[in-house]
């Protein structure tokens, strides 16, 4: 079954250094997606980064990176030159690419707090 | 209107009472879901709907009735609910295929309806 874990319930940063958030999965299916999403106080979830189960390289999306290591199934989040407007709930999610139902599971969530 | 627009954003209802939850896409997105947000746990995937079909119904009680009357809209109707159903309800969708697999396809959110039994 699928399973994401996020073991930091809180982190704090300075402003303009960069942080590390840590994101485990465990799933049998051998094609999955593995995303992270922003949600501020308002509540929306942000859509942030993805990462292909076959993808070669990490991504990066402008500030975030992600570190995926496929043979310890992370996929960690890396934000670089933290502002204040990062201060938020962050959470990693996978899913399946051959699931029959799309789901879409998501960790406990990291709240990040950069210190000005 | 663009995005995932869902309404009301606050609700505060008496366990007898009937309301419905109300989310729109205007992505020309096909797949819908239903999420739960409680304190301190994880989003718990309630209902996925593709094509306007039911794809998942996640152990969720009887007393959470989902509608999907076409790919842009979808309802959560309420009913004698539980203090525990307190939480804040999030709607999002996805562009998908019909068959053969779901892809890992950007799930589109709504800002959520913060929803209080008392």
């Amino acid at each position: 079954a699928q399973k994401i874990t996020q073991t930091q319930p809180g982190m704090f940063v300075q402003e303009k250094e960069a942080v590390t958030l840590d994101c485990t999965y465990d799933t049998s299916d051998p094609s999955y997606g593995l995303f992270w999403y922003k949600q501020p106080s308002s509540g929306e979830m942000i859509f942030l980064i993805y990462q292909g189960s076959y993808d070669q390289q990490n991504a990066t999306e402008g500030r975030y990176s992600l570190n995926f290591q496929k043979a310890r199934k992370s996929a960690n989040l890396v934000i670089s030159a933290s502002q204040l407007g990062d201060s938020a709930m962050y959470f990693c999610a996978m899913r399946e690419v051959w699931s029959n139902t799309g789901k879409l599971i998501f960790g406990q969530g990291t709240t990040l707090q950069v210190k000005p | 209107e663009t995005g995932v627009t869902q309404t009301p954003r606050h609700l505060v209802m008496g366990m007898t009472n009937k309301k419905s939850l109300k989310c729109e896409q205007h992505l020309g997105h096909n797949a819908m879901y239903w999420y739960k947000q409680s304190a301190k746990k994880p989003l718990e995937l309630m209902f996925v709907y593709n094509f306007k079909e039911q794809t998942e119904n996640n152990s969720v009680p009887s007393r959470f009735s989902p509608e999907c009357p076409n790919s842009s809209h979808l309802f959560l109707h309420l009913h004698t609910l539980q203090p525990e159903d307190s939480a804040l309800y999030l709607c999002a969708s996805s562009q998908e295929v019909r068959t053969g697999g779901f892809g890992a396809n950007v799930l589109t959110f709504g800002a959520g309806s913060r929803l209080t039994v008392l």
